[in-house]
């Protein structure tokens, strides 16, 4: 069992929807990372956080460190949005080296 | 900056040759990895490394090596391609910050062994 799970797996959403991706970790973390990969490859980290929540742009990500969860929120999402969210975690005993889930794959239509 | 680099691109190998992914980052990052990325999987660690003269195996390092000789270059070594070894192959770079740690990546290095 991978111990970072996302659901879904694929999301399809019109224009305008309100996106939520979520995530969930069974192993203490000493943060939670949300990154981006578009069609083309290339990965961005999109946020990372410890605690609480953050906002940027249309994008806010929240984590509940007791309940070992967190989601992504998109609002007003937008074709440009479509791509892979991947959820991954670091630990503060493994200097960096980040665990993966599987990603979630999202087509926002015109 | 350049952040981080991975050449080449694109590469096809034929099973048994050798072949070195380049990796270097120019933001004085003592923290470096590689991933590795198959269809349908989350990515994977390969190696990684803390610093120069130092690298540490992640959960896939069989047929692979790296060797750190400065804080800039994080060269992965595949000594006899397989066609396992297809994938796509992500190298990193991170430093602290805050909590934890800043991750950058490179644009990544689509591998066929055929």
């Amino acid at each position: 069992k991978n111990e970072v799970e996302q659901s879904p797996q694929n999301l399809t959403a019109q224009e305008g929807e309100f996106i939520t991706i979520n995530c969930s970790y069974s192993v203490g973390i000493s943060a939670l990372h949300w990154l981006q990969q578009h069609p083309g490859g290339g990965i961005v980290s999109l946020f990372m956080l410890s605690s609480g929540k953050k906002k940027h742009g249309r994008l806010i990500a929240t984590i509940n460190i007791q309940e070992k969860h967190s989601s992504l929120h998109i609002t007003a999402s937008h074709p440009r949005d479509s791509a892979v969210y991947i959820c991954a975690t670091t630990r503060g005993s493994t200097l960096g080296r980040l665990y993966f889930g599987r990603g979630t794959q999202l087509t926002v239509w015109p | 900056n350049a952040g981080v680099t991975q050449t080449p691109k694109f590469r096809i190998l034929k099973i048994g040759q050798s072949m070195t992914l380049q990796c270097a980052q120019d933001m004085n990052h003592n923290y470096m990895y590689w991933y590795r990325q198959d269809p349908g999987m989350g990515l994977k660690l390969i190696y990684y490394s803390v610093g120069a003269g130092i690298t540490d195996k992640g959960e896939v390092p069989n047929g692979y090596n790296v060797s750190r000789s400065t804080t800039e270059d994080f060269p992965l070594r595949l000594e006899l391609a397989a066609p396992s070894q297809t994938s796509v192959y992500f190298c990193a770079s991170s430093h602290l910050r805050d909590v934890s740690y800043e991750q950058y990546f490179g644009p990544g290095t689509r591998l066929t062994v055929t």
